[in-house]
């Protein structure tokens, strides 16, 4: 167990609104990720963050903002959620000293409408 | 392309089997690779790192051929248990960003 929390686990929007997700691990990782998951598609990696205030795009950033004020804390906004953002959301964390490895948080399941 | 690519299935197969999964990459400067697993509705978990030299892990064996950007999966004695996704990973960058394939998915029937 990597201590990781992600938050809300289920969110139902409407188009046009903001959305923040919020991942919070426990046991002070200086890696911190946020993907998307669609059928087809396998994970997609979003935002990535290698510490306080450092953060950079991944694969499919368009659309999505992320700040990490505590290493504890990263967040992935929405600033105007659209219905191709419908997808399942996983935060995940790297050791330190192995950052090879990720651990992967529950999920948020979030559908735009 | 996908940069990862791996045949999604599904396969159903009996339990006491032996499956093989494979997969490619196209990134030649991925620099780790690995299999994960995801059960229905759950988070992915590292089912096993995957090195040049080849690695098992009790009935799983998983091996890397870089010349030709392969990457290997092999489940012997199949258990009803093993039944989920499994997806290839490829690993580049400074901050070590994974790169995912679609996950195949396997049944184990009784």
């Amino acid at each position: 167990d990597a201590g990781i929390t992600q938050s809300p686990r289920h969110k139902v929007t409407e188009t046009g609104t903001p959305v923040t997700l919020r991942c919070h691990q426990t046991e002070n990782h200086r890696y911190m990720y946020w993907y998307r998951q669609d059928p087809g598609h396998g994970l997609r990696l979003i935002h990535y963050s290698y510490g306080v205030k450092d953060t950079d795009k991944g694969e499919v950033s368009d659309g999505y903002s992320v700040s990490r004020s505590k290493t504890e804390d990263f967040l992935l906004t929405l600033e105007s959620a659209t219905s191709s953002q419908t997808s399942v959301y996983f935060c995940a964390i790297s050791e330190v000293g192995d950052v090879d490895t990720q651990y992967f948080g529950p999920g948020t399941r979030l559908t735009v409408l | 392309r996908k940069e990862v690519e791996q045949d999604p299935g599904p396969f159903n197969v009996p339990e006491g089997a032996t499956v093989a999964f494979n997969c490619t990459y196209s990134n030649s400067a991925s620099q780790s690779f690995f299999w994960y697993r995801q059960d229905c509705r759950k988070e992915p978990k590292l089912l096993m790192s995957v090195y040049s030299s080849g690695n098992e892990d009790g009935r799983f064996t998983a091996q890397l051929n870089r010349a030709s950007q392969y990457i290997s999966l092999l489940i012997r004695d199949s258990k009803l248990s093993d039944s989920a996704t499994y997806l290839c990973v490829a690993s580049s960058g400074s901050a070590r960003q994974l790169t995912f394939g679609s996950g195949t998915q396997l049944t184990v029937l009784p």
